[in-house]
This record gives structure tokens, C-alpha cells and sequence, in this order.
């Protein structure tokens, strides 16, 4: 059974940079996946936000493309995602999902989902 | 980017009763690539339905999907109590991976 727990500060400044991790437990992160993230601002729907394999290919929503950056960490079995110049339309419930690659059926949708974690953009 | 709009916003219904939610698409979307999530409050959405109509792991009969090209069609039959959530169509064949705004089921 795959885990995934997200982890970062839960208050960024405007302007600033927010950083998550999500550590992955029950199976490798190099295994045929994407490492996806997607959010939530309070009261309101999903917003993907981009996803990176264990090869460091990614696929960002054009929306945030600008501003999100994706890695891994092959050693940590973990995954991370950076946005830059947040605002106060960043804040949101963060969760980060595994994506299997193989699409057999249909089944390459996000499947695991960490709980989530709150991260509010405010001075 | 594809635009999945939800229909209705919200949903009253009792227990025991039949739930029909409507999920639409902005262009034609191969049903091999349509999911439904079901999202409680302060839980992560839980995967219902992949493939338009392929129950995930764990998820009970009453749960169905159906539909093809731009219209998709989630029905939970005998409503539990605990199927009372929000509930979000997604599409996965275009990138960006696009939701639905949500149809909120609640006990009348």
C-alpha cells in the first residue's frame, strides 16, 4: 500500500517561495509513475498543478507553468514542488498523488493521495 | 484545456434514494479517460471510478459510471449515509489534467 505525506511551512509570505515535499512510502519512487501535485483553495474545487517522473520529465498546468518548478529525490524516496512570487490566490490545501504511467484501462489517474497540507499565503 | 462543467451544484436526496450526477465536457473526451473522485471534508478525494466505468479497488456496486464523447453520468444507487460528499469528475487524456467543479450530494 503506497503512502504519501506532504511537509513544508504552512505560511509563506506574498512574494515569496513555496516549497513542499511529499515522502513516499510502500514503493519507490522510481518506479513507472508520476509524481503528481494538485491543490485546493478553501471552499472551492481541485486545480492540478503539475506532475514529474522518476526521470525528471514533467508536465506543469499551463496556468502556473511560469512560476512551478518539480523535482525528485531518488535517495529520500520523496518528490517536491516550488512555487515562486506567491499571492494570496496561492493559498490552499496542498496534496500531492501518485499517477501510475501504464494507462491500461484507464488507469493512469491519480489513485494515492497524500492528506493534504495548508499552506497560507499572508504577511 | 478541456472544461468538464457539473451538473447539478448541488444535490439534496435521502438515504435509500437514487443520486444522478452529470459531468459535461468542453470537446469530445474517450471515455478510457474519465474518473470520479469522492472528497469528504478534510480528507484527500478518494478515486471512485476510472475508465468512466471501472470501479477502483474497494468501491461498492452501487457506485456506476457511464457516458462517452462529452457527457458522463455517475449514479449511486440506495444512498448510504456515508455517500454524502463532494463529488468531482476529471478527465486525464489532455493535458492539463482538468476537474469539474464538484456536485455536492446532502441529506435532505
Amino acid at each position: 500500500q503506497v503512502h504519501l505525506q506532504e511537509s513544508g511551512p504552512g505560511l509563506v509570505k506574498p512574494s515569496g517561495t513555496l516549497s513542499l515535499t511529499c515522502a513516499v512510502s510502500g514503493g519507490s519512487i522510481s518506479n513507472s509513475n508520476w509524481w503528481s501535485w494538485v491543490r485546493q483553495p478553501p471552499g472551492k474545487g481541485l486545480e492540478w498543478i503539475g506532475e514529474i517522473n522518476h526521470s525528471w520529465t514533467t508536465n506543469y498546468n499551463p496556468s502556473l507553468k511560469s512560476r512551478v518548478t518539480m523535482s525528485v529525490d531518488k535517495s529520500n524516496n520523496q518528490f517536491s514542488l516550488k512555487l515562486n512570487s506567491v499571492t494570496a490566490a496561492d493559498t490552499a490545501v496542498y496534496y500531492c498523488a501518485r499517477r501510475p504511467i501504464s494507462c491500461s484501462g484507464g488507469t493512469c489517474t491519480p489513485d494515492y493521495w497524500g492528506q493534504g497540507t495548508l499552506v497560507t499565503v499572508s504577511s | 484545456e478541456i472544461v468538464l462543467t457539473q451538473s447539478p451544484g448541488t444535490l439534496s436526496l435521502s438515504p435509500g434514494e437514487r443520486a444522478t450526477l452529470s459531468c459535461r465536457a468542453s470537446q469530445s473526451v474517450s471515455s478510457t479517460y474519465l474518473a470520479w473522485y469522492q472528497q469528504k471534508p478534510g480528507q484527500a478525494p478518494r478515486l471512485l471510478m476510472y475508465g468512466a466505468s471501472i470501479r477502483a479497488t474497494g468501491i461498492p456496486d452501487r457506485f456506476s459510471g457511464s457516458g462517452s464523447g462529452t457527457d458522463f453520468t455517475l449514479t449511486v444507487n440506495r444512498l448510504e449515509p456515508e455517500d454524502f460528499a463532494v463529488y468531482y469528475c476529471q478527465q486525464y487524456v489532455i493535458s492539463p489534467i482538468t476537474f469539474g467543479q464538484g456536485t455536492r450530494l446532502e441529506i435532505k
